[in-house]
């Protein structure tokens, strides 16, 4: 596998369900990130861990929770979710430069999961 | 907070054409980024190309070139010899320099690339 892998492709749940996304990269990166993707609607950043650790939560509500155990695996555990949250989940990592903490290298994708929400 | 504004929903093109998709951006920082994303139907979102605001250079890549104006705030991606390959979603990015690894998106414009 190469890049940022995603799994699984698509995910049908039931409202009270509990499911997991998984993501991981083989690039060697050190920050992960999660995105949905809603129609009509920008990328909104959800969650960014650096070495490990979740260094940004954008409001995101608490049915949507994160779990970085190192740094080339991302998960994201859903419980109790509703109809809107319905989207395209984007998992992306880059390498960020330690030196001042500043991160200059690109964002790498990986294909999504397509969840829906009955 | 920045916002990156992509006016086009939707473009077409004739294959082997030159079309160029436009973004605007908003912003009181000097050092940042931008970067044009294409995610076709398969959904993977690749990097097309990226600039940095300090380099007046406009970034090429084959095909792909940008022009970038940073005092309009402009950053427009021209696709030359268009290729049905190219149909896709293409959004347009913007990041913060100097510890911020905030992305913000545009909305994206859908390019048609016609045979």
């Amino acid at each position: 596998e190469t890049g940022v892998t995603q799994t699984p492709r698509h995910l049908v749940m039931g409202m009270t369900n509990k499911k997991s996304l998984k993501c991981e990269q083989h690039l060697g990166h050190n920050a992960m990130y999660w995105y949905k993707q809603s129609a009509k609607k920008p990328l909104e950043l959800m969650f960014v861990y650096n070495f490990k650790e979740q260094t940004e939560n954008n409001s995101v509500p608490s049915r949507f929770s994160p779990e970085c155990p190192n740094s080339s695996h991302l998960f994201l555990h859903l419980h109790t979710l509703q109809p809107e949250d319905s989207a395209l989940y984007l998992c992306a990592s880059s390498q960020v430069i330690l030196a001042g903490g500043s991160s200059t290298d690109t964002q790498y994708f990986g294909p999504g999961t397509r969840l829906t929400v009955l | 907070a920045q916002t990156v504004t992509q006016s086009q929903p939707e473009m077409s093109v004739q294959e082997a054409e030159t079309v160029t998709l436009s973004c605007t951006y908003d912003t009181s920082e000097s050092d940042y980024y931008l970067f044009w994303y294409k995610q076709p139907p398969s959904r993977q979102m690749i990097l097309v190309i990226r600039q940095e605001a300090y380099k007046q250079q406009n970034a090429t890549e084959n095909r792909f070139s940008v022009n970038f104006q940073k005092a309009a705030k402009s950053f427009s991606l021209k696709i030359s010899d268009s290729q049905l390959g190219d149909a896709a979603m293409y959004f347009c990015a913007y990041m913060n320099s100097g510890g911020y690894q905030k992305v913000t998106f545009g909305i994206g414009t859908k390019l048609q690339v016609i045979p």
